[in-house]
């Protein structure tokens, strides 16, 4: 059974630009967080989606940050337009039950670079 | 306020060694979950285990020791005999039963020498 995949691995873009960054579940999870690392400090937590719906999105910095799952699958978090702060690692992770924290399974994370 | 503290940076310790990675967490919940999760080189993170609070007793898995105390409100992993495999950064990470957000530490980053 294959993992969550994330795509790209690598990302590096200049201040001002665009980036979207994929996540693939695991197949028939419902649930989808996204996650990220800055340079070395906590994991922080960026949002929660049930199939398509944002269960919770708390944790989104700011509103230059876009997340999307049409039709409950993949997802994606855009950033538009990028800034210096925000390089970082991008972690997806899914679960598949819906309580009690079933848990979760991440994906290898994408590093982004904003220069 | 919910937090989660790794005060151990970086861990250096020759092959064979027992190492302990120390967990101390924050949270006004009575119920709710800890964590350990592994990031080998690769970049993954692996899940290693999941403990909840009401469950006090210390967990063995192979080399692999934990211990949940909620006195101290700590939940330290210790690898007995560590290998080189074993280098890594270790995140500990809290769940509230409130809601679905993971809480984590900034990670010790492990480093075991042949």
């Amino acid at each position: 059974e294959a993992g969550v995949t994330q795509f790209p691995s690598h990302s590096v873009i200049e201040k001002g630009q665009t980036v979207t960054l994929r996540c693939d579940p695991i197949s028939g999870h419902d649930n989808l967080y996204w996650y990220r690392r800055v340079m070395g400090k906590e994991i922080k937590f960026l949002l929660h989606f049930v199939k398509e719906s944002k269960q919770d999105e708390s944790g989104m910095p700011n509103n230059r940050f876009l997340a999307e799952r049409t039709g409950g699958t993949y997802s994606t978090l855009k950033v538009q337009p990028a800034e210096l702060e925000d390089s970082g690692v991008y972690f997806c992770a899914s679960s598949l039950a819906s309580g009690n924290l079933d848990e979760q399974f991440f994906g290898p994370g994408t590093r982004l670079t904003v220069l | 306020a919910q937090k989660v503290t790794q005060a151990q940076t970086e861990i250096s310790v020759v092959e064979k060694e027992d190492v302990t990675l120390d967990c101390v967490y924050e949270t006004r919940d009575t119920t709710y979950y800890l964590f350990w999760y592994k990031q080998p080189p690769s970049g993954e993170l692996v899940f290693l285990i999941r403990r909840n609070s009401f469950d006090e007793q210390n967990e063995i898995s192979g080399r692999y020791s934990w211990n949940f105390q909620k006195s101290t409100s700590s939940f330290n992993f210790t690898i007995t005999a560590s290998q080189v495999v074993d280098s890594a950064v270790y995140f500990c990470a809290l769940g509230p039963d409130s809601n679905y957000q993971l809480i984590w530490g900034a990670g010790t980053k492990l480093i075991i020498k042949p």
